[in-house]
This record gives structure tokens, C-alpha cells and sequence, in this order.
């Protein structure tokens, strides 16, 4: 069955600390994917997206996520991350079936 | 461009009432979304449509219905008010059903 998985479901990190949220999923054929991100009282919005070619995608804010294919992964790292960046994360996955969801990973940023 | 609105923002229910979650979008897409997002639990699918007349139910369409009578307009009707529906509700909408999702502010709803 596809899913989603995110294990980590809370973080908390100072700021200037290096962040890597993990994604793992498990779709049959081909597959795009996503990380949503959703600020406090806000709706998501898309962080970043993979659909093919470079396997390191960037997006907006200094966030990039690595797509490995082997390993079922896509992993979402900022190399600083700041006490603006406290929202909840959302990995998602497109394709032939259904989109789905993770679960998120909430993360909150010390000043 | 307004994007995907959604009406109202907050509602406090008393079980057993009815009310509808309106959700309009300007950007032309045929694939609309409703979502509830409950802590801890992610975004689960409540129905979906994809396009003017056509829906189907999601992963948990139960206490809920829809209809799509436009393109722009998508809304979701809670006919028996359950404390269980307490939760926050997304709309949703994508150009193509496997592309970026937009989405509404959303709607807290209350069950008492």
C-alpha cells in the first residue's frame, strides 16, 4: 500500500542549528514529491517539489531536500535554521494513485 | 488573484446542527480537495472532486457531503453535528491531480 512516513514528530532545534527532517515513502511507479510547510494560524503551503532530473531540489527560505531513490527518501535539511522557521512540516507524495500525506513533524526553533 | 477562500473561519456547533464549509477558488483548476487536520494526525481526505459534477469520497467521508456545481465552488455540508468533527478543515485545489496543492486559511469548527 502507499504511505507516507515522517518519524520524527517533534523537533526542537536553536537557532543556527542544522536541520534534517526525514520522509520516507513507499508508491508504486513513478512518483513526485513534496514538502509542504504550515506557519502557526496559517494554511500549507509548498515549501518544494521533485518531479525528475536533479535529485536536490531548492526551495524557498534556504530549504532543499535530496531524493534518494534507492532508499526511498526524501529528506528535507536547511543548513540554519531560524526562529522564523517554526511551523509544522508535511511530506507528500503524487503519482499514479492517490495523493497522500505524512503525518507532519512539528518543529520549533529556540531563539 | 484570491486563490482558495474559505468560509467562515471559525464556527462553535451544537450537536446535532447542520451547517456548510464554503470553499471557492479563482485559479481555474478542476481538482478540488477537503481535508480535516486533526493534532498529530496529519491531513486525512475527506472527498474530492475532479470537476464540475463530479465527486467521490475520500478516506473519511462519514457525517459529511459535497457537491460541485461550478468549477469555483466546493462546499462541504455537515448535515448531524458529531463532537468527532471537531477539527480543522482545509480546502484544497491542483491544475492536475498529481501537482502542487493550494490551499484555504481553513475553518475551525467546534462540536459541542
Amino acid at each position: 500500500a502507499q504511505s507516507v512516513s515522517q518519524h520524527n514528530h517533534h523537533v526542537i532545534l536553536s537557532e543556527a542549528a542544522s536541520l534534517e527532517l526525514g520522509c520516507n515513502y513507499s508508491y508504486g511507479g513513478t512518483v513526485n514529491l513534496f514538502w509542504y510547510v504550515q506557519y502557526p494560524g496559517q494554511h500549507l503551503q509548498l515549501l518544494l517539489k521533485y518531479f525528475s532530473g536533479d535529485p536536490l531540489v531548492k526551495g524557498i527560505k534556504g530549504f532543499e531536500a535530496e531524493f534518494i531513490k534507492s532508499k526511498f527518501s526524501f529528506n528535507l535539511r536547511k543548513p540554519s535554521v531560524q526562529w522564523s522557521d517554526t511551523a509544522e512540516y508535511f511530506c507528500a507524495a503524487s503519482g499514479t494513485y492517490k495523493y497522500i500525506f505524512g503525518t507532519g513533524t512539528r518543529l520549533k526553533v529556540l531563539a | 488573484n484570491a486563490g482558495v477562500t474559505q468560509t467562515p473561519k471559525f464556527r462553535i456547533l451544537k450537536i446535532g446542527q447542520s451547517m456548510t464549509l464554503q470553499c471557492t477558488q479563482d485559479m481555474n483548476h478542476n481538482y478540488m480537495y477537503w481535508y480535516r487536520q486533526d493534532p498529530g494526525m496529519g491531513l486525512k481526505l475527506i472527498y474530492y472532486s475532479v470537476g464540475a459534477g463530479i465527486t467521490d469520497k475520500g478516506e473519511v467521508p462519514n457525517g459529511y457531503n459535497v457537491s460541485r456545481s461550478t468549477t469555483e465552488d466546493f462546499p462541504l455540508r455537515l448535515e448531524l453535528a458529531a463532537p468527532s468533527q471537531t477539527s480543522v478543515y482545509f480546502c484544497a485545489s491542483s491544475r492536475d491531480p498529481t501537482e502542487t496543492q493550494y490551499f484555504g486559511p481553513g475553518t475551525r469548527l467546534l462540536v459541542l
